[in-house]
C-alpha cells in the first residue's frame, strides 16, 4: 500500500554476509512488524515494534536483529545470513492497536 | 503457543463453483482478520470479525466468526478468475497476532 516502502525488492547474498532490509512508512503508525513467508508456513512473525525504541521477539527471531530509532523506520538485519533465511520478507504496519495490517511489497532474499 | 489451523492448503475449482476456507483455533480469539494475497503480491486486508457469531458479506464473499470465537470461514460464491490467490486468516490473542498457513485458490476457466 502507498505509505509503506520496502527495499530492496530483490537481494542475492552469500552465506555469512550481513544483510539489512529496509522498511519505511510515511505515516506515523506505532506498530510495525517483520514477517517471513515460506511455502507451507504462511506468514511467520520475526520481530515487532510497538513504538520507537520498543521492540520484541516474534515466533522466529533467531539470526535477526531489529532497531527502531525513528517511528518511520524499522530495519531488519541478518547478522550472518544462512541458506535457511532464503525467503520473502514482508514489513507491515498496523492501524492503531487493533486495526488492520498494511503490508509492504516485500523483499525476496536469496542466500547462496 | 497459540496456533491457527487453516484448511484446505490448496483448492482448485472450476470457474463458477463455490470455495470455502476454514480457520480453527484451540483457544478463544479476540478477533479474526482475513487477507488475500495475489500471486507475486503482498497480503491485502479483506475484513475483520469481532463479535461472536458475526457474519459479514462483501459481494460474493461471506465471512463468518463462530459462536465460541474459535473458528472462522470465508466462502466465495461462484468463483471468478480474479479470485485466484492465497487467503489467510489472522487470529488475535490479546496482543499476539497469528496467521494461518493460508489456502491457495486456483480457478480453472
Amino acid at each position: 500500500d502507498a505509505g509503506i516502502t520496502q527495499s530492496p525488492r530483490y537481494k542475492i547474498t552469500e552465506t555469512g554476509r550481513q544483510v539489512t532490509l529496509m522498511c519505511h512508512q510515511t505515516w506515523s503508525h506505532s506498530y510495525m512488524f517483520w514477517y517471513r513467508q515460506d511455502l507451507g508456513h504462511g506468514l511467520r512473525l520475526i520481530y515487532y515494534s510497538a513504538a520507537a525504541d520498543i521492540t520484541d521477539k516474534g515466533e522466529v527471531p533467531d539470526g535477526y536483529v531489529v532497531s527502531r530509532s525513528k517511528t518511520e523506520n524499522f530495519p531488519l538485519t541478518l547478522e550472518s545470513a544462512t541458506r535457511s533465511q532464503t525467503s520473502v520478507y514482508f514489513c507491515a504496519i498496523r492501524e492503531g492497536s487493533a486495526g488492520k495490517l498494511f503490508f509492504g511489497s516485500g523483499t525476496q532474499l536469496s542466500v547462496l | 503457543g497459540q496456533q491457527v489451523m487453516q484448511i484446505p492448503q490448496y483448492q482448485h475449482v472450476q470457474e463458477g463453483e463455490d470455495f470455502t476456507t476454514y480457520c480453527n483455533s484451540s483457544t478463544t480469539l479476540s478477533n479474526i482478520q482475513w487477507y488475500k494475497q495475489r500471486p507475486g503480491g503482498h497480503p491485502v486486508f479483506l475484513i475483520q470479525l469481532v463479535k461472536s457469531g458475526e457474519v459479514k458479506k462483501q459481494k460474493r464473499l461471506t465471512f463468518q466468526f463462530g459462536e465460541a470465537k474459535k473458528n472462522s470461514s470465508l466462502h466465495i460464491t461462484a468463483t471468478q478468475t480474479t479470485d485466484v490467490g492465497t487467503y489467510f486468516c489472522m487470529g488475535e490473542y490479546g496482543n499476539k497476532l497469528v496467521f494461518g498457513a493460508g489456502t491457495i485458490l486456483r480457478v480453472k476457466s
